[in-house]
């Protein structure tokens, strides 16, 4: 089955730049949607089809896939920011969603 | 605005059923593919299911196939799963998640999740 592969945790300072990835087997070749999750509440769609935001989606969060990684990057970050962020494709060989592991983000 | 409402989950043995419901509101329930993702306490996100947005088609998860089956009701804008030989490796917090479109859409609304203990 496909794998997906995050680090299991990122720090950045308020105002910096936090870049979360996402490695997969050809990902590049897949459409990569990301999620963020609070803690005590339901995920939240932020970025999809590797680039595009949803409404609401601050113009901080921004996306790339190429090669076998996907990244999310979250420029100017800010405390409310902290949360887990997962990945996520259709593996279409299988017909299954796959989850990466997800990153917990801490603003230091 | 789409809202989404799961329920039916609680505290239940190992070995027994259980069925949750997802009642949907806000958007045209026939024309969206949706999803169960499921959490166990403390780890990350599983996705364990899709229906079609006609109900034609189906997608499990390996580790819920053969156990676990999704149904719709269009007429009550309702999504079920119906889990039977339940395990405690089930126990989690079960969303439901509306997908826009076709079964690779992003999910992109979801329920605020309801609670399946398994446990003797």
């Amino acid at each position: 089955s496909y794998v997906l592969t995050q680090p299991p945790s990122v720090s950045v300072a308020p105002g910096q730049t936090a870049r979360i990835t996402c490695g997969g087997n050809d990902i590049g070749l897949k459409s990569v949607h990301w999620f963020q999750q609070r803690p005590g509440q339901a995920p939240v769609l932020v970025v999809y089809d590797d680039t595009d935001r949803p409404s609401g989606t601050p113009e901080r969060f921004s996306g790339s896939n190429s090669g076998n990684t996907a990244t999310l990057t979250i420029s100017r970050v800010e405390a409310g920011d902290e949360a887990d962020y997962y990945c996520q494709v259709w593996d279409s060989s299988t017909e299954q969603f796959v989850f990466g592991n997800g990153t917990e983000v801490t603003v230091l | 605005q789409v809202h989404l409402v799961e329920s039916g989950g609680g505290v239940v043995q190992p070995g027994r059923s259980l069925s949750l419901s997802c009642g949907a509101s806000g958007f045209t329930f026939g024309r969206y593919s949706m999803h169960w993702v499921r959490q166990p306490p403390g780890k990350g996100l599983e996705w364990v299911a899709v229906i079609s947005h006609d109900g034609s088609e189906t997608y499990y998860a390996d580790s819920v196939r053969g156990r676990f089956t999704v149904s719709r009701d269009t007429s009550t804008t309702t999504f079920y799963v119906q889990m039977n030989s339940l395990r405690p490796d089930d126990t989690a917090v079960y969303y439901c998640a509306r997908g826009n479109g076709m079964f690779s859409r992003p999910l992109d609304y979801w329920g605020q999740g309801t609670l399946v203990a398994v446990s003797s």
